[in-house]
């Protein structure tokens, strides 16, 4: 089983839809990070994250530390947003902050 | 002020030779990590260096190391190139250590192809 789990694994939406990402993991963390990754490679961090909720713009990012799970969320979703969504947390264990990734998310936004 | 910046940005390589890739962090950041990402096993942490300093490794083979520069500037080798070493390799920077969770800014990346 993987430390880090996201769903859906793709998504299609049509634009001005809201967006949820889930986001599970099995181990202890310290932080959770959600990045984006465009078609073209480059990686943008768009949260960390320890506790609570942090809003940017049309994302919201939420973590609830007991039951180890974390969403992000579009509001009026695009189709810049089309992009792979990758969660990663950072183990607090022996591994010194080690970044686990999950698989990403698929996301394409329709006009 | 400039990003990361990695170079060179594409590579072909043959196997069994041995490749160097170069990463130069944002200025004022001490921390450079690694990862290695596939289409088959995603997003992989390599190593992480801090001021000099190998501070972490992911579970890869002795064939990948690297190393830090005093100022900053990172280098990762892999040597006797095998196919699945064909990827992405991202490196990013951070001002601090990676459990100082500050955050981490990334490249564009060098894709790496081994024939």
């Amino acid at each position: 089983k993987n430390e880090v789990e996201q769903s859906p694994q793709n998504l299609t939406a049509q634009e001005g839809e809201f967006i949820t990402i889930n986001c599970s993991y099995s181990v202890g963390i310290s932080a959770l990070h959600w990045l984006q990754q465009h078609p073209g490679g480059g990686i943008v961090s768009l949260f960390m994250l320890s506790s609570g909720k942090k809003k940017h713009g049309r994302l919201i990012a939420t973590i609830n530390i007991q039951e180890k799970h974390s969403s992000l969320h579009i509001t009026a979703s695009h189709p810049r947003d089309s992009a792979v969504y990758i969660c990663a947390v950072r183990d607090y264990g022996g591994s010194q902050g080690n970044l686990i990734f999950g698989k990403g998310t698929k996301l394409s936004v329709k006009p | 002020k400039a990003g990361v910046t990695q170079t060179p940005r594409y590579l072909i390589k043959t196997r069994g030779q041995q490749v160097t890739l170069s990463c130069s962090p944002i200025s004022g950041h001490r921390s450079v990590s690694w990862y290695q990402q596939t289409p088959g096993q995603g997003l992989q942490f390599l190593f992480e260096y801090f001021s000099e300093t190998q501070r972490n490794k992911g579970n890869f083979p002795g064939r990948f190391s690297g190393r830090q520069f005093s100022n900053s500037r990172s280098e990762m080798n892999v040597s006797t190139l095998e196919l699945g070493d064909s990827a992405l390799y991202l490196c990013a920077s951070s001002l601090a250590e990676l459990d100082r969770n500050y955050e981490q800014y990334f490249g564009p990346g060098t894709r790496l192809t081994v024939t």
